[in-house]
C-alpha cells in the first residue's frame, strides 16, 4: 500500500512562488503524476516524474527525489486561475499499475 | 480534448434503488477507471476496466459493480444505493496502464442519496 501526504490548503499572492509539496511511501516506485483541479470540475493532467530530477513545463516544474520519497510542484508567476486543488498520485510497481492519490491542496491565490 | 462523456450528470435518488452511471469514450482507450470523490477523501478507485469484459476491483468497491461490453463504454451500478454513496463519481481514461501515460478524466456526476 502507499501513503501520500500533502498540505491540506495553501495561499499565495498573485504574481509570488509557490511549492506544494507530496511525500510518499511505497514499496515499490514506479512514477508520479501531479494533477490540477478546479472547483466543480475534472482533474486534469500536469506533469510527470519517473526520475530524480526537475521537469520544467513552463509556469510549472515538477520536481522529485526517489531516496527521500519527496515530490514538489512548483508554480511560478502565479495567476488567479492557478486556484485549484493539486493532486499527486503515485503508481506502485506490480500489481495493478494504477496511481494512488493524495487527498490533495487546495491553493487559494488572493490579488 | 479526450473524448469521454459521462451520464447522467446529477442525479438524486433515494435510499434502496439502483442506479446506473454510464462513461462513454471516443478515444478507443483500452484502459477505463471509475472514482470517486469526497471531501477528505480525495480520489479513491472504485472498480477498472483493462479490456472487453475485462475488469477488477479498487480500493472501495463494496456496493458497486461494473460491466463493459464495449470497448467505448463502462458502466457503474450501485444495485442499492445507500447515503453514503453520495459522491462525485468520476470516469478515466488510459491508453496503457504501466508505461507513462496520464489518464484523462471525465466531467463526473453528482449523485445524491436521500
Amino acid at each position: 500500500g502507499q501513503n501520500i501526504d500533502q498540505p491540506t490548503e495553501m495561499t499565495a499572492t498573485e504574481g509570488a512562488i509557490v511549492q506544494i509539496n507530496c511525500t510518499y511511501q511505497t514499496s515499490g516506485f514506479n512514477g508520479l503524476f501531479w494533477y490540477q483541479q478546479h472547483a466543480g470540475e475534472a482533474p486534469t493532467f500536469l506533469s510527470y516524474n519517473v526520475l530524480d530530477g526537475l521537469e520544467e513545463k513552463g509556469r510549472f516544474s515538477s520536481f522529485l527525489s526517489r531516496s527521500k520519497g519527496y515530490s514538489y510542484l512548483l508554480l511560478k508567476e502565479l495567476q488567479m486561475k492557478d486556484s485549484a486543488s493539486y493532486l499527486c498520485a503515485v503508481r506502485e510497481s506490480g500489481g495493478s499499475y494504477i496511481p494512488t492519490f493524495g487527498r490533495g491542496t487546495s491553493l487559494i491565490v488572493h490579488p | 480534448d479526450a473524448g469521454i462523456t459521462q451520464s447522467p450528470r446529477h442525479k438524486v435518488t433515494e435510499t434502496g434503488t439502483p442506479v446506473t452511471l454510464r462513461c462513454h469514450q471516443t478515444e478507443n482507450h483500452r484502459y477505463m477507471y471509475w472514482y470517486r470523490q469526497d471531501p477528505g477523501h480525495g480520489l479513491r478507485l472504485i472498480h477498472y476496466s483493462y479490456g472487453v469484459k475485462d475488469t477488477d476491483k479498487g480500493e472501495v468497491s463494496d456496493g458497486y459493480s461494473v460491466s463493459r461490453s464495449k470497448t467505448e463504454d463502462f458502466l457503474l451500478t450501485l444495485e442499492s444505493a445507500t447515503s453514503s454513496q453520495t459522491s462525485v463519481y468520476f470516469c478515466a481514461i488510459s491508453y496503457s496502464g504501466t508505461s507513462y501515460n496520464e489518464q484523462f478524466f471525465g466531467p463526473g456526476t453528482r449523485l445524491t442519496v436521500l
